[in-house]
């Protein structure tokens, strides 16, 4: 149990095209998912938290109208990269807490999304 | 602001015992997980402290000392399957809800 996806889990992009990445939780409702970033032998930096039906929290630094986070139900979010650059190319990780069991500690992370912009 | 402090790299052989330390600066501190992650892959929670001491979840064990700011991953019996990332992470109460800020991360390097 306790599965999240991500889809696409690769995806190359032309510099100012937008990309959509979606995270579900497969098995359990999540009302709060995470948007993480990670480049390569580095570690996991938070972008945002998303809270189903309400809007994102982002982390100092973040542009909240470049990465648009939507958390539409308690199964899905989607984060998406508006006007990519380059140096958006990077690791996009989301997880999930799972809301039922009441355990907020324990995150669950989907299987990356590597996002290369040209 | 926080941060959170691990050795880079340890190296270890099969079936030896290593210990991955993790030293944190952080406001509203609520517990410290850790967890591992393979090349390309997605992290997965090992364990969680929130109160001192030691928590043993089979060959894993982790340590908390909130005075010292302090923890530490011991893993015992290391297996090549071990070679990976080991992150802490500190969980935080904030207004958007609980958050985790990770670690530098520790490459663990298991020989034969």
């Amino acid at each position: 149990g306790a599965v999240v996806s991500q889809h696409p889990s690769w995806v190359i992009c032309k510099s100012g095209t937008s990309v959509k990445i979606e995270c579900r939780s497969l098995d359990f409702q999540a009302t709060t998912m995470f948007w993480y970033r990670q480049f390569p032998k580095q570690s996991l930096m938070l972008m945002a938290t998303s809270n189903e039906g309400s809007k994102a929290t982002y982390e100092q630094g973040v542009e909240k109208d470049k990465f648009l986070i939507n958390h539409a139900s308690l199964t899905l979010s989607t984060l998406t990269v508006t006007s990519a650059h380059p140096e958006d190319s990077s690791f996009y990780i989301c997880s999930a807490t799972n809301s039922a069991t009441g355990v907020h500690y324990e995150q669950y992370f989907g299987p990356g999304t590597r996002l290369t912009v040209t | 602001g926080q941060s959170l402090e691990q050795p880079s790299e340890v190296t270890a052989v099969e079936g030896a015992i290593v210990q991955i330390n993790c030293t944190y600066q952080t406001s509203g501190f609520y517990g410290l997980s850790w967890y591992q992650q393979h090349d390309g892959g997605a992290p997965t929670f090992l364990s969680y402290n929130a109160l001192d001491g030691l928590e043993e979840t089979g060959r894993f064990s982790s340590f908390l000392s909130r005075s010292d700011s302090y923890g530490y991953l011991l893993l015992q019996e290391l297996q090549m399957k071990d070679s990976a990332s080991y992150f802490c992470a500190v969980r935080e109460i904030t207004g958007g809800g609980n958050k985790l800020t990770f670690g530098t991360g520790t490459q663990l390097k298991v020989e034969l």
